[in-house]
């Protein structure tokens, strides 16, 4: 498996334009994750999916984000208009619980710069 | 909520041990982790250990568990160069699915 993938790795784009960023699970891995890492504010969970289905978008910063994830091998995190304040590194990460310690695999990250 | 608290900084002098610490506050966490982040990657597990044990040892990593205080330790014996990286705790909790991280600990190797 190639691990989880992640486009774009790199972005940079104006403030007032849409962004959406694009994960790819590892095969079989049944929970998804999108994480942003930020110096102030560290790792911070946005939102995760279990079989497709948001569990928990407590995280989600706005409205102006939105995540979906129309099949098991594919999920989209969008940010609508874009500000300069959601620049980070956006992470994807999936796992299985069928492996008991729901361990994490992450993918390389997309790194937003919104000017 | 749940919180997960680690240090900033750690510098050590190669071939000396590390011992990076976290305390988190869910006390229904059934696993805690260990992760390393090296420059533009993504985090990859080191270890983890379940919440019954009170240590781990793989390699040269001992993984201490104090679950009464909420304390996770990583030692990295003999570091080197390459341990040179951001370590990040984590909790899993047993209410919910949520994977939560600390702020990471950047390892610094003294020559």
């Amino acid at each position: 498996d190639a691990g989880v993938i992640q486009s774009p790795r790199h972005e940079v784009t104006e403030m007032g334009q849409e962004v959406t960023l694009r994960c790819k699970p590892i095969s079989g891995h049944d929970y998804l994750f999108w994480y942003r890492q930020t110096m102030m504010r560290g790792l911070e969970l946005l939102i995760y999916f279990n079989n497709n289905v948001p569990i928990d978008d407590s995280g989600m910063p706005e409205d102006r984000f939105s995540a979906k994830m129309p099949n098991a091998s594919f999920s989209t995190l969008k940010i609508q208009p874009s500000e300069p304040r959601d620049s980070a590194v956006y992470f994807c990460a999936s796992s299985s619980q069928g492996a008991g310690a729901n361990v994490l695999t992450f993918g390389a990250g997309s790194r937003l710069t919104v000017l | 909520g749940e919180d997960v608290e680690q240090s900033l900084f750690l510098s050590v002098r190669e071939g000396d041990s590390s011992v990076i610490n976290c305390t988190y506050t869910d006390s229904s966490s059934t696993y805690l982790y260990w992760y390393k982040q090296e420059p533009g990657a993504g985090l990859q597990l080191l270890t983890y250990i379940f919440s019954n044990m009170d240590m781990k040892q793989d390699q040269r990593l001992t993984v201490l568990l104090n679950k009464k205080d909420k304390h996770l330790s990583l030692r990295i014996a003999d570091t080197q160069t390459g341990d040179s990286a951001i370590y990040f705790c984590a909790e899993i909790s047993n209410r919910d699915d949520k994977i939560i991280f600390g702020k990471g600990t950047r390892l610094h190797i003294l020559p």
